[in-house]
């Protein structure tokens, strides 16, 4: 069955530490997202990647960092410098442009 | 990539009533799809919307593309309390997919 692989579901961290949420995708899409959702901001775009090795900034990037080493993978860390990091964190992919987005269930981060 | 802005944000429904939410581009869409995400949910694809003056409809949703496309509509009759979340339009046409604040919809039975 593909899909779109978030993990853990929920996580919490103390201030001042590094963090990295896992997305794992099987649906042998190119095109992958980061999003951070807080109570009514939508979807901000944090990081894409159309293709291996090769990712950009998003609408909001600073305060965070990813790689895509490979197609299934990318990785979203939340670093120190990231301000306000408690949010939902949701992970996309599609296949070609202007296919839908196929979302995982998010990673819900909280900082204290 | 340029996002659509959509209106209204909040939309509070009697049980039973229709709503229509928009959304409106400057510039011509080539495609524009609708995402819906229920509460503590993720947003999941509804329809993709093409060519001028598109209408599709699921159910009692109903699916409008503007013939200018640079603007997009959902009508939804006889809200349920099933059709509670927030409802997403998106230009899909670039790499860069950039939503907007989406409209949120509450109903009160």
């Amino acid at each position: 069955d593909g899909g779109i692989t978030q993990s853990p579901k929920y996580l919490f961290r103390k201030e001042g530490q590094n963090v990295t949420l896992s997305c794992e995708q099987n649906l042998n899409h190119d095109a992958m997202y980061w999003y951070r959702q807080d109570p009514g901001q939508g979807l901000r775009l944090i990081y894409y990647s159309q293709i291996v090795n090769d990712f950009q900034k998003g609408d909001i990037a600073e305060g965070y960092s990813v790689s895509r080493e490979k197609k299934e993978s990318f990785p979203l860390t939340v670093t120190s410098a990231q301000k306000n990091p408690t949010a939902f964190y949701l992970c996309a992919s599609r296949g070609t442009v202007n296919s839908p987005l196929h979302f995982g269930n998010g990673t819900r981060l909280t900082v204290t | 990539g340029q996002q659509v802005m959509q209106i209204p944000q909040y939309q509070h429904v009697q049980e039973g009533e229709d709503f229509t939410t928009y959304c409106n581009s400057s510039t011509t869409l080539s495609n524009i799809q609708w995402y819906k995400q229920r509460p503590g949910g993720h947003p999941v694809f509804l329809i993709q919307l093409v060519k001028s003056g598109e209408v599709k409809k699921q159910k009692r949703l109903t699916f409008q593309f503007g013939e200018a496309k640079k603007n997009s509509s959902l009508h939804i009759t006889a809200t349920q309390t099933t059709d509670v979340g927030t409802y997403f339009c998106l230009r899909s046409n670039d790499y860069k997919l950039s939503f907007g604040a989406g409209t949120t919809v509450t109903v009160r039975a």
